[in-house]
C-alpha cells in the first residue's frame, strides 16, 4: 500500500510563504494527492488535490514532483488562521474497492 | 449553513453499553463514510457507504457497525464501547468514490467511555 510521509510540524512568519513538504515514493499511477487541514476542534477541510500537474486554487498551490514521490502544498502568505494540521493523503484514482491514506500531518504554527 | 451535521458534538456513554451516533448531509451526496481520529493521530476510515452498499475496512472491529436508512442519514453503532474506543469520530460525503472527489467533513463527535 502508498504510504505518505509528513514532517511532524512546521513554523512559519505571519505573510510569508509556507512550503509543506510529503513523500509517497510508493504512489501508484492512479493516486489522487490530496491535502485536507483540520483547525482546532473542527473536522478535516479540503484544500486541494492533483495527479500529475501542478495545481492552484484560492486556498494554496499544489507541486507535484515530476516522478509523483513527493509533493509540496503551498501557502503563499500564511494568516493566524491558516495554524492547523495538515495531511497529505492518497486516493486511488478508480472507483470501487480503494485505499484511501492519512499521513501523519504537519502542525503548522504561525507566528504574529 | 451547515452542510454534513453531527449530534451530538459529545457523547459520554460507559463500558459496554450500547452508543450510536448520528450524520445528516444536506448534500444529497451519494456517499457517506465514518472515521476515528485518536488524539494527536490522523483520521482513519472505518467504512463507508455508496448509496446503499456497505463497505468495511479490513481492520475495523466488528463492533463498530454502520446504517444508512436513506441518502441523507448516517448512523455508526457502537455494540459495547471499550476504553480504547474513545475518540473524535467523524463524518464525510462525497458525491463519488472517484479519487477526484472531495470529501465534506461533519465537524464530529466525541465519544467518551466511563
Amino acid at each position: 500500500d502508498a504510504k505518505t510521509t509528513q514532517p511532524n510540524s512546521m513554523e512559519s512568519n505571519e505573510e510569508e510563504p509556507v512550503h509543506l513538504p510529503c513523500n509517497h515514493s510508493t504512489i501508484s499511477g492512479t493516486d489522487y494527492i490530496h491535502w485536507y487541514r483540520q483547525l482546532p476542534s473542527q473536522g478535516p477541510e479540503y484544500v486541494i488535490h492533483g495527479l500529475t500537474s501542478n495545481v492552484n486554487n484560492r486556498m494554496a498551490s499544489l507541486a507535484i514532483a515530476e516522478d509523483r514521490k513527493s509533493s509540496t502544498l503551498i501557502l503563499h502568505r500564511a494568516t493566524l488562521r491558516d495554524a492547523a494540521v495538515y495531511y497529505c493523503i492518497l486516493r486511488e484514482g478508480t472507483s470501487g474497492t480503494y485505499k484511501y491514506i492519512f499521513g501523519t500531518g504537519t502542525r503548522l504554527k504561525v507566528l504574529a | 449553513d451547515a452542510m454534513v451535521i453531527q449530534n451530538p458534538r459529545y457523547q459520554v456513554t460507559q463500558f459496554g453499553k450500547p452508543v450510536t451516533l448520528s450524520c445528516s448531509q444536506t448534500l444529497n451526496h451519494n456517499v457517506m463514510y465514518w472515521y476515528q481520529q485518536k488524539s494527536s493521530q490522523a483520521p482513519k476510515l472505518l467504512f463507508h457507504y455508496y448509496d446503499k452498499d456497505f463497505n468495511n475496512e479490513a481492520d475495523t472491529p466488528d463492533n463498530f457497525q454502520s446504517r444508512r436508512p436513506n441518502t441523507s442519514f448516517c448512523f455508526l453503532d457502537i455494540r459495547s464501547p471499550g476504553l480504547g474506543d474513545a475518540a473524535m469520530y467523524l463524518c464525510a460525503t462525497s458525491r463519488t468514490l472517484a479519487g477526484q472527489e472531495t470529501q465534506y467533513f461533519g465537524p464530529g463527535t466525541r465519544l467518551l467511555v466511563l
